[in-house]
């Protein structure tokens, strides 16, 4: 359907490829990191995270990886398969851990 | 696994009318939230609830809204009179401290859709 307000950036992935989702913030203090799986009709679904005093950190197909100088966190997930495709966005704490920004999104396509 | 629960899963109401939305958080945690969501935008903070007092909320959160736990098991939010552009989806979180930190993993539930007309 079509999107009201904010345009989605879209990312299409062949199957078996590694994908790569960006996330800028402006906060400098801002010192905890989630990314966020959102599948249509569903609420966001946590990843993976990543504190501040770390710039890498890896699950299972996942990684982040936190750039703060420049302000900047990735989300890889490496052979991208059909049950990736959603929508990821990055979501940050700064100044107490009880409020959250999110990002504003990437819908991740996945062409089989 | 537990799960976050929230009903109805849509709710259409008319301008101006009050609406309550319930969500039934993970039994052992002790902080519950509330987001919204416009169509095709980012999801939006709007409250954080512990200890039964807000502990943050955000400029989306003004006199129209409200959270309540009325028991041990239910976290809702209220809109007391709602406008067209309350129309969103509407996620209930809740999270506990994990061992060793302060970062609190957030489960959200499936949602709300409410629609003002």
């Amino acid at each position: 359907g079509e999107s009201v307000g904010l345009h989605l950036p879209t990312l299409s992935v062949q199957e078996g490829d590694n994908s790569i989702i960006n996330c800028a913030y402006s906060n400098s203090a801002s010192d905890y990191f989630i990314w966020y799986k959102q599948e249509s009709g569903k609420g966001p679904q946590f990843i993976i995270d990543i504190r501040s005093n770390m710039d890498k950190r890896q699950g299972q197909r996942v990684t982040v990886l936190l750039n703060k100088t420049v302000k900047h966190l990735s989300l890889q997930i490496a052979a991208t398969q059909p049950g990736d495709s959603a929508v990821y966005f990055c979501a940050v704490f700064s100044g107490g851990y009880q409020k959250v920004t999110f990002g504003t999104g990437t819908k991740l396509q996945v062409i089989p | 696994e537990p799960e976050v629960t929230q009903t109805p899963s849509h709710q259409v109401t008319q301008m101006g009318q009050e609406v309550i939305l319930r969500c039934v958080p993970i039994s052992n945690h002790l902080y519950f939230y509330w987001y919204r969501q416009i169509l095709g935008q980012k999801v939006e903070f709007l409250v954080s609830f512990y200890n039964n007092e807000i502990s943050e909320k955000s400029e989306i959160f003004d006199d129209q809204f409200s959270v309540e736990r009325p028991d041990g098991s239910n976290f809702t939010l209220k809109i007391r009179s709602t406008k067209l552009e309350d129309s969103a989806m509407y996620f209930c979180a809740s999270s506990t401290p994990t061992a060793g930190g302060n970062y609190y993993e957030q489960y959200f539930g499936p949602g709300t859709r409410l629609t003002v007309t």
